[in-house]
């Protein structure tokens, strides 16, 4: 069974601080996918992950991919409140050209 | 703004009945996904389309569920004799084929009361 698995599901943390979003999958794929969600909103891409030991940086967000451990990380740094959101990440399936999705990571960031 | 619409963004039903909702995608986009997304979990995949044709559909997809998308571009999804349990957020999305980034619309919120 195809699974896409993230920890932690919540988080909280004081601004400033820094913090990892693991996410774990269970088949192979050719790319993954990071997306925000502001509570009541759509989704919003942060980054597409294409290769073995892909790291795409955008501000204090910082998004990695390792195939060989079926792992992506989701990387904050010096965390600001205006980051508080729900942040999935999601496998693209080669076989039938379908997003599977991890629960999402909810972040607090408090001031 | 040229980005994925989609309408109504609110609807409230009365169980037994049905509801169609509308997606208009990035006009270049070949490719148009639906998806449904429940409080606190991730969106899960519902169908797709390239072009006009429907190309997967999930086992989630029940009879009651139908989707089309003539002519290739807006597409509409469709829940006949609605149960509670289809309340839920319905997310459109549209992307290239070579590119499969996906963009989404702002959903469809359905409350079956």
């Amino acid at each position: 069974e195809l699974k896409v698995e993230q920890n932690p599901l919540f988080l909280s943390m004081q601004e400033g601080k820094n913090y990892t979003i693991y996410c774990n999958y269970s088949t192979t794929s050719d790319r993954l996918y990071w997306y925000r969600q502001d509570p009541g909103k759509s989704l919003e891409s942060l980054f597409v992950l294409l290769s073995n030991g892909a790291v795409k940086q955008e501000g204090r967000l910082m998004a990695s991919l390792d195939t060989k451990a079926r792992l992506s990380t989701l990387h904050i740094t010096a965390a600001v409140h205006d980051l508080s959101a729900t942040y999935f990440c999601a496998l693209w399936t080669l076989n039938n050209y379908q997003l599977i999705w991890g629960a999402g990571t909810k972040l607090i960031i408090k001031p | 703004d040229t980005g994925v619409s989609q309408n109504p963004r609110h609807k409230i039903t009365k169980r037994g009945q049905n509801v169609t909702f509308r997606c208009d995608p990035i006009s270049e986009h070949n490719r148009l996904y639906w998806y449904r997304q429940t409080l606190g979990q991730g969106p899960e995949f519902l169908t797709y389309f390239q072009n006009e044709a429907q190309l997967e559909k999930s086992r989630l997809l029940s009879d009651r569920f139908s989707a089309e998308r003539p002519k290739g571009s807006f597409s509409t999804l469709e829940i006949q004799r609605t149960e509670q349990g289809d309340s839920a957020m319905y997310l459109c999305a549209s992307s290239f084929v070579s590119n499969y980034e996906q963009y989404f619309g702002p959903g469809t919120r359905l409350t079956v009361t």
